[in-house]
């Protein structure tokens, strides 16, 4: 079966702080991409950060970066200087490419308040 | 562009009316979604479409619900008669490669 599971329901974190959202996934393709979205209070999903899964070299924007661990299958996002404005719910993703068509798998999220 | 559009923003409706939701993608993408996020279920895919045809629409809930990609640059989500438990958030999203886009969002009361 292929899951993406975030496994930190919840987090807090200090103002100009570093947090780090963990996110492990399950797949037996070798295809794919993975990415986190925000989403505000306004309930908009935002792109913040994606990662090819055959490239070695870890994603970075601005202060999101992730740490990928293909042999692990995990992906966690790290947050540096947090800002209040980071606050939101936090969703890890995969696409698996088959056949031309896309198969996207979310997991259940990560609420993150940052605390002023 | 300039992204994914999304109509109504929201919408209250008396259960058993029909309601229709609009999506307009972004242009040149070739797969639009229909999801529905709630408290209880988090987010849930409900059908796909790749160049205007259905691929997987195993997440819509019943047959109350219906969706259609006319064209390149339109959808709908239809639910017909609406109950108190379709109660959520839509949104549509649209990819052309690998990275999906979503719109606001819909936000649907139903009454």
């Amino acid at each position: 079966a292929q899951t993406v599971t975030q496994s930190q329901p919840e987090m807090s974190v200090q103002e100009a702080e570093t947090v780090t959202l963990s996110c492990t996934y399950d797949t037996s393709e070798n295809n794919y991409y993975l990415f986190w979205y925000k989403q505000p209070p306004s309930r908009q999903m935002i792109l913040v950060i994606r990662q090819e899964a055959y490239k070695q070299q870890n994603a970075t924007e601005n202060r999101f970066s992730v740490n990928f661990q293909k042999a692990a299958k995990s992906f966690s996002l790290k947050i540096s200087d947090s800002q209040l404005g980071d606050t939101a719910m936090y969703f890890c993703a995969f696409i698996l490419t088959t056949s031309g068509t896309y198969k996207y798998i979310f997991g259940t999220g990560t609420r993150l308040k940052v605390l002023a | 562009d300039a992204g994914v559009i999304q109509s109504p923003r929201h919408e209250v409706t008396e259960m058993g009316q029909e309601v229709t939701l609009r999506c307009k993608p972004i242009s040149g993408h070739n797969s639009l979604f229909w999801y529905r996020q709630t408290m209880m279920r988090g987010l849930e895919l409900l059908i796909y479409f790749n160049n205007n045809v259905p691929i997987d629409d195993s997440g819509m809930p019943e047959d109350r619900f219906s969706a259609k990609m006319p064209n390149a640059s339109f959808s709908t989500l239809k639910i017909q008669p609406s109950e108190p438990r379709d109660s959520a958030v839509y949104f549509c999203a649209s990819s052309f490669w690998d990275t999906i886009y979503f719109g606001e969002g819909s936000w649907l009361t139903v009454v």
